[in-house]
């Protein structure tokens, strides 16, 4: 069993190019998100999915986009890349069908570098 | 809104030294879910546990232990006889459901650096 994959493990892109991050899961969690990791800021989650066909807003939000067409797929697309966007990525899932638990298991991450 | 705050950036200690990590939380939910994750220099973040707002049982895991308190609004880890495999950051973070219902938020301190050396 993978867990959760993200591609690619790392990236430079120029500024204003369009940038999709992959992240699968084989763990049949119907919850999944992304997160960002910023040195001195921890983890901030930028977008989130309760299942397949739904997404919502984390904290910032901005300058990004998702969609869950499936329980196992959760991409995240930079439209037009800037330099604050770089920083490591990461997704991950939690079975939140089981109320007791929402601990989310996490990806190995994207390093992105956006010049 | 949801905060958590670990005040300790960086922790040095000498290998079989005991160290505590600190994380106080805020929030204004009476049912959360407090976390540590270990992230080693490889760079994955490893779940290491998980308590609810309910439980405030202290608990034990080999050399790790945790200290929940909920009328400091506090959830520290603590490290026994400390080895430089543990050498990481540590994150402590807290979870509520989103208005979805379903999905949880999870809100993250800003990470406890930890050296271990020999």
């Amino acid at each position: 069993i993978a867990g959760i994959t993200q591609a690619p493990t790392s990236q430079i892109l120029a500024a204003g190019r369009r940038m999709t991050l992959r992240c699968t899961q084989d763990m049949r969690h119907n919850a999944m998100y992304w997160y960002r990791q910023d040195l001195g800021l921890g983890l901030r989650l930028i977008h989130y999915s309760n299942t397949a066909g739904t997404t919502g807003k984390g904290e910032v939000p901005d300058g990004y986009s998702v969609s869950r067409a499936n329980t196992d797929d959760f991409p995240l697309t930079l439209a037009s890349a800037v330099p604050s966007q770089t920083s490591v990525y990461f997704c991950a899932s939690s079975d939140s069908a089981r109320t007791s638990a929402y601990e989310q298991y996490f990806g190995p991450g994207t390093r992105l570098t956006v010049t | 809104a949801q905060k958590v705050t670990q005040a300790q950036t960086e922790i040095s200690v000498v290998e079989k030294e005991d160290v505590t990590l600190d994380c106080v939380y805020e929030t204004r939910d009476t049912t959360y879910y407090l976390f540590w994750y270990k992230q080693p220099p490889s760079g994955e973040l490893v779940f290491l546990i998980r308590r609810n707002s309910f439980d405030e049982q202290n608990e034990i895991s080999g050399r790790y232990s945790w200290n929940f308190q909920k009328s400091t609004s506090s959830f520290n880890f603590t490290i026994t006889a400390s080895q430089v495999v543990d050498s990481a950051v540590y994150f402590c973070a807290l979870s509520v459901l989103l208005n979805t219902g379903t999905a949880s938020k999870l809100t993250f301190g800003t990470g406890t650096r930890l050296q271990v050396t020999l």
